[in-house]
């Protein structure tokens, strides 16, 4: 367990809408990763982040931005929600092992 | 970049059975991982192992790196088993920082 939370867990929003996840660990990890998970896609990543205000972009990285201000915070932004962004969105973290927060499932009608 | 396949995508059986499953990836690795997701979604650690062989309770892993592949041993198989196993690699010839490369995952599911 490598003290990661992610808010909100749950979340249905309308497609168009901003929506901000937020993913916070308590382990001063310097690496931290988001991805999404789709049935027959296993896990894909998004965005990660090797550093404060470091980041780059991962293989699935179109329509989402991410921040990272402080060690501890990484942010994954849909600055306008479309329904293919309906997922579970699970961060992580890279210690010397890779742990993964408890995921948010997010729903966008 | 580097490739990651498990095998077999399903397995079904019955409670106290043994089961192996199987991870072949394309390049050499310094990061290799096996997790379990289990039916509430939670992905759990279960092995760090670019090589070697670790063993923790009914559970074992195996990674022959010269011959690219690994193998996950869960033996006295109990339905809390059941779920995705999922392995993940990383290859010091990627580019950019650390980052693993997921397989599709085994589908378990342990019968009563």
């Amino acid at each position: 367990d490598a003290g990661i939370t992610q808010s909100p867990r749950h979340k249905v929003t309308e497609t168009g809408t901003p929506v901000t996840l937020r993913c916070h660990q308590t382990e001063n990890h310097r690496y931290m990763y988001w991805y999404r998970q789709d049935p027959g896609h296993g896990l894909r990543l998004i965005h990660y982040s090797y550093g404060v205000k470091d980041t780059d972009k991962g293989e699935v990285s179109d329509g989402y931005s991410v921040s990272r201000s402080k060690t501890e915070d990484f942010l994954l932004t849909l600055e306008s929600a479309t329904s293919s962004q309906t997922s579970v969105y699970f961060c992580a973290t890279l210690g010397y092992e890779q742990y993964f927060g408890p995921g948010t499932r997010l729903t966008v009608t | 970049g580097i490739q990651v396949e498990q095998s077999p995508p399903d397995l079904i059986l019955q409670e106290g059975a043994n089961s192996t499953l199987r991870c072949n990836f394309s390049d050499s690795v310094n990061n290799l991982q096996w997790f379990h997701q289990n039916p509430w979604g939670q992905l759990i650690n279960l092995f760090y192992i670019p090589s070697g062989t670790k063993q923790n309770g009914r559970l074992s892993a195996t990674t022959v790196a010269t011959e690219r592949y690994s193998l996950l041993y869960i033996s006295s198989s109990q339905t809390t088993d059941s779920g995705v196993y999922f392995c993940a690699v990383d290859s010091p010839r990627s580019q950019g920082a650390q980052k693993l490369v997921f397989g599709q995952g085994t589908r378990l599911t342990i019968n009563p």
